[in-house]
């Protein structure tokens, strides 16, 4: 199983918006509503911003909204803060009862 | 509040075996599914293996099948990673992750534990 891929990097400047892409297959991504994000700061572990495609948890800012269309979701962090400063990682449910993650996307707020 | 805290990371050499645990407690351990993630060091995140309610169902990644055995006691509310012909490329921090009754998300996980596969 390939890791669902995603930009190494984005960036932009306070308030501007941002917007990561995950591709993945029709075996994964693109057969499931089972897609969800994760942010990770260095040194901690992950925290889940995204779930089943577009839904927020309780207490992730609304600024964090999901999408998805074919084999390709994408997270986009509109208004953004420096605390989104961090690495993000999509994953998704697969036809082979396991999971994928991206790889990896350092969002960097000038 | 969700607690889940793993342990058992440490320094073994290639070929070696380990075991790593996981403490759950704050919700019914015995109800939900169970994970096991990965990251290498400054690597990504990789999924390695999930167990059912009741232990009768795992799946894993293709790259730790055969060498990898998860396992969950619900009466001590502990899950387990059992490796096995241990790789420099198994050396990562190894998170325990709740699954969410009937979903595919991981909303609580732990802080991890540190392996290191090295000569």
């Amino acid at each position: 199983q390939s890791a669902l891929t995603q930009p190494p990097s984005v960036s932009g400047s306070p308030g501007q918006s941002v917007a990561i892409s995950c591709t993945g297959s029709s075996s994964d991504v693109g057969s499931y509503n089972r897609v969800s994000w994760y942010q990770q700061p260095p040194g901690t572990a992950p925290k889940l911003m995204i779930y089943e495609v577009n839904n927020r948890p309780s207490g992730v800012p609304d600024r964090f909204s999901g999408s998805k269309s074919g084999n390709t979701a994408s997270l986009t962090i509109s208004g953004l803060q420096a605390e989104d400063e961090a690495d993000y990682y999509c994953n998704s449910y697969t036809s082979s009862s396991t999971y994928v993650f991206g790889t990896g996307t350092k969002v960097t707020v000038l | 509040e969700v607690l889940l805290v793993e342990s058992g990371g440490e320094l073994v050499q290639p070929g070696g075996s380990l075991r790593l645990s996981c403490a759950a407690s704050g919700f019914t351990f015995s109800s939900l599914w169970m994970h096991w993630v990965r990251q290498g060091p400054g690597k990504g995140l990789e999924w390695v293996s999930r167990i059912n309610s009741d232990g009768s169902i795992t799946n894993y990644a293709d790259s730790v099948q055969g060498r990898f055995t998860i396992s969950r006691d619900n009466a001590k509310n502990t899950l387990f990673l059992h490796m096995n012909s241990l790789t420099v490329e198994d050396t990562a921090v190894y998170y325990c992750a709740r699954g969410e009754s009937g979903r595919y998300h991981f909303q609580h996980w732990g802080q991890g534990t540190l392996v290191i596969v090295s000569s």
